[in-house]
């Protein structure tokens, strides 16, 4: 069976710090697909990422980053310098080809807070 | 209009009504999801449409009908509700998964929610 841990309920950051928003996965698949989401306040669930199992490494967009370490299976996100505007729900995902190639499992996402 | 779109926002029904949620997409891309999203609970995937074929249906109460007449449109169709059925709606597209060379999971995009509540 496939599922996705967010032991991280909710974070609240000062603006400016970094915070890094964990995810721990469960697959007996070695084929895989991991995926990150912002959900802000409006409702709407927002791409971030998207990692298959194959490629290990880590990730750099602009204050965002993801560390993929399939010893462990994590999968983590890091936002450095944060700001207001990422305060929202964090939701983070596994697609596997035995689980029904359309299911995505979420997590029960992580909601931050980043107080001015 | 661009991306993934849902009417309506918000809905308030009867547990006797019927109404219908909307879903459109101008991606360009051939399957389309329904999940619910409820308090500190996991999104759960209701349905999924592939080529306008149903191809999931996660043991979902009858009382919820989806509909995809074409690759652009997707419907779910309500009646006789119950309380418990709240929750915020959420319509996905993506590009198929199946494909000739094999299995790739592609990035689904949502919609903005319909907010529905069951009196």
């Amino acid at each position: 069976a496939q599922k996705v841990t967010q032991a991280q309920t909710e974070i609240s950051v000062v603006e400016k710090e970094d915070v890094t928003l964990d995810c721990v996965y469960e697959t007996r698949d070695t084929t895989y697909y991991l995926f990150w989401y912002k959900q802000p306040p409006s409702g709407e669930l927002v791409f971030l990422i998207r990692r298959n199992s194959f490629d290990e490494q880590n990730e750099i967009s602009g204050r965002y980053s993801w560390n993929f370490q399939k010893s462990t299976s994590s999968f983590n996100f890091t936002i450095t310098a944060s700001q207001v505007v990422d305060s929202a729900v964090y939701f983070c995902a596994l697609s596997t080809s035995g689980a029904g190639s359309y299911q995505l499992t979420f997590g029960k996402g992580t909601k931050l807070s980043v107080i001015p | 209009e661009t991306g993934v779109t849902q009417t309506p926002r918000h809905l308030v029904m009867g547990m006797t009504n019927k109404k219908s949620l909307k879903c459109e997409q101008h991606l360009g891309h051939n399957a389309m999801y329904w999940y619910k999203q409820s308090a500190k609970k996991p999104l759960e995937l209701m349905f999924v449409y592939s080529l306008e074929e149903r191809v999931e249906n996660n043991s979902v109460p009858s009382r919820f009908s989806p509909e995809c007449p074409n690759s652009s449109h997707l419907f779910l169709h309500l009646h006789t509700l119950q309380p418990e059925d709240s929750a915020l709606y959420l319509c996905a597209s993506s590009q198929d998964p199946i494909a000739p060379g094999g299995w790739v999971s592609y990035e689904q995009y949502f919609g903005p929610g319909t907010r529905l509540t069951v009196t």
